[in-house]
């Protein structure tokens, strides 16, 4: 059963505007949360992190959201450049153990020039 | 600095053949991971290595057997290749201070036929 979910397997978005990229967990228990980038033929990159203490965590164009009671995280990116195209796998962890870091199914950006 | 590195980068096995995916890195980190990657599936860990002269099963480890060589090498065997176990694998590595977040490797695709 998938801990960890991104609905939207694509998103398109024009250079310039706002993406927003989802994420939903079932699992109580997880307290770190992370998003990775991956571009094709490359491994996964880490990009933005959020502790469970906060809500909302930035770096440059890039913050990420944290909604506890309603168990959901989303990436906004903002503004969108070409080379954001990638697919944002979304992942967490319980306990800070990252033997439980569980990753969802990712979402591929596509940003529009 | 190379930081994780996977060979082979592509591999085609026929069903029963063994093969040992390697993978090293060079940022000194205590841990390392192995994932597979299956479409719709996300990320999941088969087998991780804590520290050095430990390993422990992951979210699949059926078919698989790991080796940690030395602090920088984490091997990944396949005794008698399945079908199923054609995926793409990542080798990942950590710092103890911040397992969560882990550095990848460009990854290895096999088929299995």
């Amino acid at each position: 059963d998938q801990q960890v979910k991104q609905n939207s397997p694509s998103l398109s978005v024009q250079e310039g505007r706002i993406s927003i990229l989802n994420c939903d967990y079932t699992n109580s228990m997880f307290d770190y949360f992370l998003w990775y980038k991956k571009y094709p033929a490359e491994g996964p990159t880490f990009l933005i992190s959020i502790s469970s203490i906060k809500d909302k965590n930035e770096d440059g164009r890039f913050t990420v959201f944290l909604n506890k009671s309603a168990k959901h995280l989303s990436l906004h990116i903002v503004p969108s450049q070409p080379g954001d195209s990638a697919v944002y796998f979304c992942a967490a962890s319980a306990h800070s153990g990252a033997n439980n870091l569980f990753f969802g199914t990712g979402t591929r950006l596509t940003v529009i020039p | 600095n190379a930081g994780v590195t996977q060979t082979p980068k592509f591999q085609v096995l026929k069903t029963g053949q063994s093969m040992t995916l390697q993978c090293a890195q060079d940022m000194n980190h205590n841990s390392m991971y192995w994932y597979r990657q299956d479409p719709g599936m996300g990320l999941r860990l088969i087998y991780y290595s804590a520290s050095e002269g430990t390993t422990d099963k992951g979210e699949v480890p059926n078919g698989y057997n790991v080796s940690r060589l030395n602090k920088r090498e984490f091997s990944l065997r396949l005794e008698s290749a399945a079908p199923s176990q054609t995926s793409v694998y990542f080798c990942a590595s950590s710092d103890l201070a911040a397992q969560e977040t882990q550095y990848f490797g460009p990854g290895t695709r096999l088929l299995v036929l």
